[in-house]
């Protein structure tokens, strides 16, 4: 069963540090792009980054460029989110989701974890 | 990277048909034919339901539908059913390994 679960949310103050985990199963981890997409309280969904099948490349939305970084472990099968410089705009639930195709980065999106929230506040 | 543009919400009766709309620009949803769109029920994972515009993922119903004409892709969900109410979202290739989302739209079926 292919499978994504999110850890690592919680509450952190602005200008703090948080690293999300997302661990994968039921698939070749290393055939397929993984992406971080967030939902605002009250808004919809914003894509936030992707890692590469390969895992030689990321990329990143605008508002997190510079501030968030995507990296894996392939020895666990898990992709992470490091994000610092925590801003009040980033509170949200964070998802994990699978690219559709292998070896592709098409931004289709076909197995999402369940989400991590992070809140970030004084 | 601006949001494609959705309505903010559609309704219909059961056994009737909607479309919701998703309007983006020559960069992302007029460029590139992949346009993808996800049912969100609050508080659960979004859910996979249309790729490539127009093609089905295995297991979802063919009640629904997806287009593109310039630069709008439409979904259109025939039959409506109680449980087709949630949020749905398109998302668009626009370049350079980068997505854009719409801002959604809630069905409400009366």
């Amino acid at each position: 069963q292919v499978q994504l679960v999110e850890s690592g949310g919680g509450v952190v103050q602005p200008g703090r540090s948080l690293r999300l985990s997302c661990a994968a199963s039921g698939f070749t981890f290393t055939s397929f792009a993984l992406h971080w997409v967030r939902q605002a309280p009250g808004k919809g969904l914003e894509w936030v980054a992707v890692m590469s099948y390969y895992g030689n490349n990321e990329y990143y939305a605008d508002s997190v460029k510079g501030r968030f970084t995507i990296s894996r472990d392939i020895s666990k099968s898990t992709v992470y989110l490091q994000m610092n410089s925590l801003r009040a705009e980033d509170t949200a639930v964070y998802y994990c989701a699978k690219d559709f195709w292998a070896t592709l980065t098409t931004g289709s999106m076909d197995v999402w974890g369940q989400g991590t929230t992070v809140t970030v506040s004084s | 990277q601006s949001a494609l543009t959705q309505p903010a919400s559609v309704s219909g009766s059961p056994g009737q048909s909607i479309t919701i709309s998703c309007t983006g620009t020559s960069s992302d949803v007029g460029a590139y034919n992949l346009v993808s769109w996800y049912q969100h029920h609050p508080g659960k994972a979004p859910k996979f339901i249309l790729y490539e515009v127009d093609k089905r993922p295995s297991g979802i119903s063919d009640r629904f539908s997806g287009s593109k004409s310039g630069n709008t892709a439409s979904l259109t969900i025939s039959g409506l059913q109680a449980e087709d109410e949630a949020d749905y979202y398109c998302c668009s290739y626009a370049g350079i390994i980068t997505l854009v989302f719409g801002g959604g739209t809630k069905l409400t079926v009366l």
